[in-house]
């Protein structure tokens, strides 16, 4: 049957900041790393994504950081948006296979 | 470029039916397809892997004889939920991806209701 829900994080912010999602990740043999948005009732949407040869990548709005030394990764977004008000996993390929392993997510609230 | 469609977006369905749920890769070829399963406010659960061509490996507790996975061609697969009961409801989401350590594109996802 169904797990029992479990709380998600949640971050809340005002539109117009900037937001910082955080994530651990387990493997440190893990070497590609993504972010992926989803928005309710829809599929993860891929969002950036970082190889273990980098500490720093950036897109339009938004900045992935990775520190392998303390196995973390964040996504930075700037000046959020009430669209950008989804739930946010980062997943990490531990090289071994085609495998994904997800976060657990963190919801991001932007009020306006 | 990288879409992935899945068909149907929700399905209602009897209890002891069985249930067919596509995946397509619409701009490439996907060599390996993934089918998760999510509950609500819970992340995604693999199911299985599947590659073009061979058997889907399944993952540990997914039981291969109740989800049924084909993986006929680069841009299709399909997961059949046999004899479905109620405590299948819940909301499938496939991926694909065109190679090792590629991006996995998600599909839209499925809703499916088992009364």
């Amino acid at each position: 049957g169904e797990s029992v829900g479990l709380h998600l994080p949640t971050l809340s912010v005002q539109e117009g900041d900037n937001s910082i999602i955080n994530c651990a990740y387990s493997n440190s043999a893990s070497d590609y790393f993504i972010w992926y948005k989803q928005e309710s009732g829809k599929g993860p949407q891929f969002i950036i994504d970082i190889r273990s040869n980098m500490d720093k990548r950036q897109g339009q709005r938004v900045t992935v950081l990775l520190n392998k030394t303390v196995k973390h990764l964040s996504l930075q977004i700037a000046a959020t948006q009430p669209g950008d008000s989804a739930v946010y996993f980062c997943a990490e390929n531990p090289g071994s296979n085609y495998k994904l392993t997800f976060g657990k997510g963190t919801l991001l609230t932007v009020n306006p | 470029g990288a879409v992935v469609s899945q068909h149907p977006s929700w399905v209602i369905c009897k209890s002891g039916t069985s249930v067919k749920i596509e995946c397509r890769s619409l701009d490439f070829q996907a060599t390996t397809m993934f089918w998760y399963r999510q509950f609500p406010k819970q992340s995604l659960m693999l199911m299985a892997t599947s590659n073009e061509g061979s058997k889907a490996t399944y993952e540990q507790g997914v039981e291969k004889d109740k989800f049924l996975i084909n993986h006929a061609s680069l841009t299709l697969s399909t997961l059949t939920v046999t004899s479905a009961h109620p405590e299948d409801s819940s909301f499938y989401i496939c991926s694909a991806s065109s190679g090792y350590q590629e991006t996995q594109y998600f599909g839209p996802g499925t809703r499916l209701l088992v009364l």
